[in-house]
């Protein structure tokens, strides 16, 4: 199984600052078809997961551009570029490139 | 508006069996890989199933095989997870999922099913 590995756990941020969480996998997660099937999540309190990012770097329909997604070859980095209180919650990394799908542990995010 | 709500959790014994349901409405159900997705309460995020658009391929994470069986009724709308054998450690939050990794990921709010006696 692929496995993928968050840092930090538990992020503490002030409001208007930025904000950055990383992500590495056990292996390369491009796919033949030159996409690396890589997500992150945010899962708000009380909520269910939201994508954010999708393969590896586009963000996702309706997600504000102070969100931003970067890779290189494994390490794949999730930043924010002026946290804002709504953004509070546990940010999840997927894998999709093979069964069974992975997840990062989560790092969750307060103010 | 896309929209996948999940229902049929509930409490149920060891041993038990119990079959979920995802209703989906709002986009064209056929067209999507779906998933099953769980999460404990205050834990992780853990795969469970996928099942292709016409039903023909499944996969199941190795935690579950052979006691999970993913489903769907595309004429319906609907798909499934026919949980058997059920044990203490599946006791979740049971999420089904549209299309994960890509553009088009979607999630339900989940239904919570409790393993105990």
């Amino acid at each position: 199984d692929i496995v993928m590995t968050q840092s930090p756990l538990f992020l503490p941020v002030t409001p208007g600052e930025p904000a950055s969480i990383s992500c590495r996998s056990s292996q390369s997660l491009l796919h033949r078809n030159g996409f690396k099937f890589f997500d992150w999540y945010l899962q708000k309190p009380g909520q269910s997961p939201q994508l954010l990012i999708y393969l590896g770097s586009n963000r996702a329909s309706g997600v504000p551009d102070r969100f931003s997604g970067s890779e290189s070859g494994t390490d794949f980095t999730l930043n924010i570029s002026r946290v804002e209180p709504e953004d509070v919650g546990v940010y999840y990394c997927m894998q999709g490139l093979q069964t069974p799908y992975t997840f990062g542990q989560g790092t969750k995010l307060e103010i | 508006e896309v929209h996948l709500v999940e229902s049929g959790g509930r409490l149920v014994q060891p041993g038990g069996s119990l079959r979920l349901s995802c209703e989906a409405s709002g986009f064209t159900f056929r067209q999507y890989w779906m998933h099953w997705v769980r999460q404990v309460p205050g834990k992780g995020l853990v795969w469970v199933s996928r099942i292709n658009e016409n039903g023909d391929i499944t996969d199941h994470a190795d935690s579950v095989k052979g006691r999970f069986t993913i489903s769907r009724d595309n004429a319906k709308n609907t798909l499934y997870l026919q949980m058997d054998s059920l044990r203490v450690d599946d006791t979740a939050i049971y999420y089904c999922g549209r299309d994960l990794a890509g553009l088009d990921s979607y999630w339900g709010q989940g239904t919570l099913v409790t393993v105990s006696s």
